[in-house]
């Protein structure tokens, strides 16, 4: 079955700390990850995502495809970093619809 | 930059009510979605359309109808609202082509609450 598991419903940690926001997959197929966030009072948007090989507001995300994982890590938090996370999977023929994590709450303390 | 509106930020129903929700977004998108957003449920997909008056069912589709009679357009109706509809309504649309394939654009929600 397709999914995608965030495991932390809540993450804190302090300003400056390294962040890691977990997200594992389970697809039979070559996915393409996504990591949407949602600032309080915004709407969602996306963060990056794994083809884009980006680097946004200091995030990266590593597809490892022997583990199914797709980790969002930052090395130093910073308090605008609060926020809701979700990972999502795309995956094709699936008509472009997108398989969503529950979310994981960030609080950055400062 | 893509936008999508969302018709209202917040809705209070009655219970039975018909109530509308309207998205619209202007980027030519040719698929457009609904989705609820629950704490600890994240996003469940209610509806999505990849065509004009085309529409798929999504996980939760019982209660909700939609319609998409224009491209720019797609409406979620709840044809008899009730107490557990009360959710976060997020509209999104994507395209099928381009360097961002699949990326999703969101409107602001709409929170629902029935009564």
């Amino acid at each position: 079955a397709q999914r995608v598991t965030q495991p932390e419903k809540l993450l804190s940690v302090f300003k400056g700390a390294p962040v890691e926001l977990k997200c594992n997959y389970s697809y039979s197929g070559s996915p393409e990850l996504f990591w949407y966030v949602q600032y309080s009072r915004q709407r969602l948007q996306l963060l990056l995502r794994h083809i884009s090989r980006e680097s946004i507001k200091g995030f990266t995300a590593d597809l490892n495809k022997g583990e199914t994982s797709f980790h969002l890590k930052k090395p130093f938090a910073q308090e605008e970093d609060s926020a809701m996370y979700y990972c999502a999977l795309s995956g094709r023929g699936s008509n472009y619809q997108l398989i969503w994590g529950a979310g994981t709450k960030l609080i950055i303390k400062p | 930059d893509v936008k999508v509106t969302q018709s209202s930020r917040y809705l209070v129903k009655r219970t039975g009510e018909k109530v509308f929700l309207e998205c619209v977004q202007d980027m030519d998108h040719e698929n457009m979605f609904w989705y609820r957003q629950d704490p600890g449920l994240g996003l469940r997909l209610i509806y999505f359309s990849y065509d004009v008056k085309m529409k798929e069912k999504g996980d939760i589709p019982e209660g909700y109808s939609v319609s998409r009679e224009k491209k720019e357009r797609f409406s979620l109706i709840l044809e008899s609202a009730s107490t557990n509809q009360t959710s976060m309504y997020l509209c999104a649309s994507s395209s099928p082509t381009g360097v961002l394939t699949d990326t999703q654009y969101f409107g602001p929600g709409t929170r629902l609450t029935v009564l």
